[in-house]
C-alpha cells in the first residue's frame, strides 16, 4: 500500500510558467516532508522541506505548501528554467528530516519536463 | 566539501552471488542509510546505521545485510543474489538519525 502518491507520472510546462506538482500521502503519523530532485545516473538532490507544524515553506523559487486535512502538498517552481528538467521525488518522514528508524518514504516521481 | 560517495558505479553479477557496495559519508555526518530503487519507483528504505549501530531497517530479506565502520563509511552485503535485486543503489548520510540525508549517486547494479 503506498502512502505518498505522485499521480501525474509527467508533467510538460513552458519556460517562464509556473510548475505545480503535486503530492498525496495516507499515513498520518509523518511530520516532515521533504522534494528531492534526479537527474539520470545520479542521486536524488535535497530541494526543499517542510515541517507539519507549518503550511508553506519558500526557498528561491521554489515553495512548498502543506494541506494536513487534505494530506496534500505542492511544490511551486516559479519561473520554471531548462535545467528543472528531472524527475521530482515527494518524500515523507514520520521523525523528522531524517527518516530516522523508518527511513524516508518516497512516491514513484513526477517527470518534470521544461519546453523552450 | 565532498559529497556522499559511492563505489562501484556499476556492477554485473549472476543469480546467487553476493556483492558489497560501499558508502563515504559527507565530512561530519555519522549516520547511513541504504536505499534500493527500481525502475519506475522511488527509493525504498533498507537500513539505516547511526554511531555503528544499525537504528532501522526496511521490509527487506535477511540476504540484506549492512554494517558501518569507525569512520562511519558503510557497506551493504546482498547475499545469494536474485533477479529482481536488479535496482540502482542509494546510499544518504546525514549528521543524525533526524537529519536531512544527502544522496550519493548510486550504485547499479544488474543480475542476470
Amino acid at each position: 500500500d503506498q502512502q505518498v502518491k505522485q499521480n501525474s507520472p509527467s508533467l510538460s510546462v513552458q519556460e517562464g510558467r509556473i510548475s505545480i506538482l503535486n503530492c498525496d500521502y495516507t499515513n498520518s503519523m509523518f511530520d516532515y516532508f521533504l522534494w528531492y530532485k534526479k537527474y539520470p545516473a545520479e542521486g536524488p538532490t535535497f530541494l526543499i522541506s517542510i515541517s507539519s507544524i507549518k503550511d508553506k515553506n519558500e526557498d528561491g523559487r521554489f515553495t512548498v505548501f502543506l494541506n494536513k486535512s487534505a494530506k496534500h502538498l505542492s511544490l511551486h517552481i516559479v519561473p520554471s528554467q531548462p535545467g528543472d528538467s528531472a524527475v521530482y521525488f515527494c518524500a515523507a518522514s514520520a521523525w523528522g528530516s531524517g527518516g530516522g528508524a523508518d527511513g524516508l518514504t518516497f512516491g514513484k516521481g513526477t517527470h518534470l519536463i521544461i519546453q523552450p | 566539501d565532498a559529497g556522499v560517495t559511492q563505489s562501484p558505479t556499476h556492477l554485473i553479477k549472476t543469480r546467487g552471488q553476493h556483492v558489497t557496495l560501499r558508502c563515504s559519508p559527507i565530512s561530519g555526518h555519522k549516520s547511513v542509510s541504504w536505499y534500493q530503487q527500481v525502475l519506475g519507483q522511488g527509493p525504498q528504505f533498507i537500513f539505516q546505521y547511526y554511531e555503528k549501530e544499525e537504528r532501522g531497517r526496511g521490509n527487506f530479506p535477511d540476504r540484506f545485510s549492512a554494517r558501518q565502520f569507525p569512520n562511519y563509511s558503510s557497506e551493504l552485503n546482498v547475499n545469494a543474489l536474485l533477479l529482481g535485486d536488479s535496482a540502482l543503489y542509494l546510499c544518504a548520510s546525514s549528521r543524525g538519525v533526524a537529519g536531512t540525508q544527502y544522496f550519493g549517486p548510486g550504485t547499479r547494479l544488474t543480475v542476470l
